[in-house]
């Protein structure tokens, strides 16, 4: 199987606070790892690509100071929304790439609700 | 760059009809292509895939979808719909190359009349 998990599976914070969110691939290794964004009844919206042991690359549009990724192993991405504002509240999916599989599938995450107060 | 259209917002069917959600996409050479299902509040789960050969794929739950060419598209299709395939759909393009990024389409939802 290729199973991704993601902790916590919802969270909400006070304005102001910084979310730490998870992203593990629990069976194969995952040399590239991508983070989603979804508003409601929205598409996917592609935020970053996140490549074991290298900075991550932020799509236009997304500020990379605000949305901290952190790709320290081959199973472990972590997003951290700083300083979060009520508008920062999505649905957050993340994906992990089969590392020599050449892009041949994503396996998703069953996301991360964040409600900022 | 590559981008995805699903000109159906929403569909609703009978159960037991028949199915189709349509997708084109615009690609420089030919694309991986996907369609996902998603429940509410739910992550992403792969129904089927293109990469090459038969351009009539066969996935999970019934569905199947083929890739044409000439039109740039990838419709997905189901013979006979359950209640439980109420959802939403999202056909996605996946460049063969670079990053190996996804774009989706906006999604379609599916509701199901029993």
């Amino acid at each position: 199987g290729a199973v991704v998990s993601q902790h916590p599976s919802w969270v909400i914070c006070k304005s102001g606070t910084s979310v730490k969110i998870e992203c593990r691939s629990l069976d194969f290794q995952a040399t590239t790892m991508f983070w989603y964004r979804q508003f409601p009844k929205q598409s996917l919206m592609l935020m970053a690509t996140s490549n074991e042991g290298s900075k991550a690359t932020y799509e236009q549009g997304v500020e990379k100071d605000k949305f901290l990724i952190n790709h320290a192993s081959l199973t472990l991405s972590t997003l951290t929304v700083t300083s979060a504002h009520p508008e920062d509240s999505s649905f957050y999916i993340c994906s992990a790439s089969k590392t020599g599989t050449s892009g041949k599938g994503q396996f998703f995450g069953p996301g991360t609700r964040l409600t900022v107060l | 760059a590559q981008s995805v259209t699903q000109p159906d917002i929403h569909i609703t069917v009978s159960e037991g009809a028949s199915l189709e959600l349509r997708c084109n996409y615009s690609y420089g050479a030919t694309p991986y292509l996907f369609w996902y299902v998603q429940s509410p509040g739910q992550g992403l789960q792969l129904l089927l895939k293109y990469f090459s050969g038969d351009t009539l794929v066969q996935g999970i739950k019934g569905f199947e979808a083929e890739f044409k060419r000439s039109q740039s598209s990838f419709n997905l299709r189901k013979p006979s719909v359950h209640w439980s395939d109420a959802a939403e759909y999202f056909c996605a393009v996946g460049a063969r190359a670079g990053s190996y990024q996804l774009t989706f389409g906006k999604g379609t939802k599916l509701s199901v009349i029993p």
